[in-house]
């Protein structure tokens, strides 16, 4: 079965770093999204895409943040200056298409800011 | 906005018993309704879904309804296994895709 796959799989950053969490969604899906989780916390969005643009966006994510998809397969989320609080698990999805749709994750790469 | 709420876990049984975790939800329109299962040190994996009112999702032996009345999705099972041990989401979307997500429930089942 096809499924989104994520690297790193843990990323250890210095703050005021930039970073980049790559993803490749599944190759027939046309949404892509990111979401994080803070340890302990609930699974938080962060930013929709289709159509090779923003569709929506969460407060989270501010100026720090960007996603790109550069070719046709990888989906991609940067930092630009790290903070110790973007510490978290970052877990990209993508879906068929809106609410009926299940999205379909991937195991998610561990952000750790020192 | 559109939100959901789940029991507070960890919740704690031993083999066989039956599960129960509620979720409740607040949303606009017609959300669709949905759990997902992270098992230790992976993703969210679709355990099951129900898209519009009186469905009921069903996959593994879990099972939930989709109560509009009640706006209720509670997550059952008849009879846990320790490999049924994760954290179980409940989740809603609305018109615009985005997945929307409970705090999550540990299960912990014991031998």
């Amino acid at each position: 079965e096809p499924e989104v796959t994520q690297t790193p799989s843990h990323q250890v950053t210095q703050m005021g770093q930039e970073v980049i969490l790559r993803c490749v969604p599944i190759s027939n899906h046309l949404y892509f999204y990111w979401y994080r989780q803070i340890l302990g916390q609930k699974v938080e969005f962060l930013v929709s895409f289709y159509n090779n643009e923003i569709s929506e966006k969460s407060e989270i994510f501010d100026d720090q943040f960007s996603v790109e998809r550069p070719d046709g397969s990888n989906f991609t989320l940067k930092i630009r200056s790290t903070k110790l609080e973007d510490s978290a698990m970052y877990f990209c999805a993508s879906s068929l298409g809106q609410k009926d749709s299940p999205l379909h994750f991937g195991n998610g790469t561990r952000l750790t800011v020192t | 906005g559109d939100s959901v709420t789940q029991m507070e876990g960890p919740v704690t049984l031993s083999e066989e018993a039956f599960l129960t975790i509620n979720c409740t939800y607040t949303a606009t329109g017609y959300p669709s309704l949905f759990w997902y299962v992270q098992y230790p040190g992976e993703g969210l994996q679709l355990l099951l879904k129900a898209t519009k009112a009186d469905d009921k999702g069903s996959n593994k032996g879990f099972e939930a309804t989709y109560r509009k009345e009640t706006t209720s999705f509670h997550l059952e099972k008849g009879s846990v296994q320790v490999s049924d041990s994760a954290v179980y989401f409940c989740a809603l979307t609305g018109n615009t895709g985005k997945l929307i997500f409970g705090q999550g429930t540990t299960l912990q089942v014991k031998p």
